[in-house]
């Protein structure tokens, strides 16, 4: 069956623009994760959904991003006024849902902030 | 918090040798999962093998098993008769058995394979 996909799979943009990315998980699954991974680093946390409730956006490093997912399926990050400290590879992952479930990852959104 | 640290950043082995990747996690949870996940320069996230706190066996996946010392808090990924598609970084990786269930990973330790 069909993975977890995300778009676009490269974004280029200038900063002071709000970009917005896309994850559509695999089907049926209940929890959404989404992680932001520096170069030469692993991937950090950002905020995570249960169906469409948001349950933990800790990770989000300011009131520029934020996300959702209205109907507990597709879900969108967004960043406002990019920077350039916001250049990293944006990843989110699904599980059908509970600890001892498997993270599947997508193959994740190249951000350049120019 | 957890934290979660590889202290190699990178390691190189000959084809068919065996290396061991080390990762150490700090935590206060008795219950909780660890992984190692293989990222190649497509830059793909794999799960390579995960390991239950509770289970006091160590995992095993064809030629890679861990060395799980709950005590210690160090979790070791050990890759037997390495082959060049092995090359890739590693992240380990510790998700609680609580809420959230996010996962906490480590700085990653790059692995090359030399012919």
């Amino acid at each position: 069956g069909a993975g977890v996909s995300q778009s676009p799979r490269y974004k280029v943009t200038k900063r002071g623009q709000d970009v917005a990315l896309r994850c559509d998980p695999i089907s049926g699954h209940v929890s959404l994760y989404w992680y932001r991974q520096a170069l030469g680093q692993g991937p950090e946390f950002l905020t995570y959904f249960n169906y469409e409730a948001q349950q933990d956006k800790s990770g989000l490093p300011n009131d520029r991003f934020s996300a959702e997912r209205p109907e507990g399926s597709i879900s969108t990050l967004t960043i406002q006024r990019t920077e350039q400290r916001d250049s990293a590879m944006y990843r989110c992952a699904s599980t059908p849902g509970g600890p001892s479930y498997e993270q599947y990852f997508g193959p994740g959104t190249r951000l350049t902030v120019t | 918090a957890q934290t979660v640290t590889q202290s190699q950043p990178e390691m190189s082995v000959q084809e068919a040798e065996t290396v061991t990747l080390s990762c150490t996690y700090d935590t206060s949870e008795s219950d909780y999962y660890l992984f190692w996940y293989k990222q190649p320069p497509s830059r793909q996230m794999i799960l390579v093998i995960r390991q239950e706190a509770y289970k006091q066996q160590n995992a095993t996946e064809n030629r890679f098993s861990v060395n799980f010392q709950k005590a210690a808090k160090s979790f070791s990924l050990k890759i037997s008769d390495s082959q060049l598609g092995d090359a890739a970084m590693y992240f380990c990786a510790y998700r609680s058995e609580g809420a959230g269930n996010m996962l906490t990973f480590g700085g990653g330790t790059r692995l090359m394979v030399k012919p």
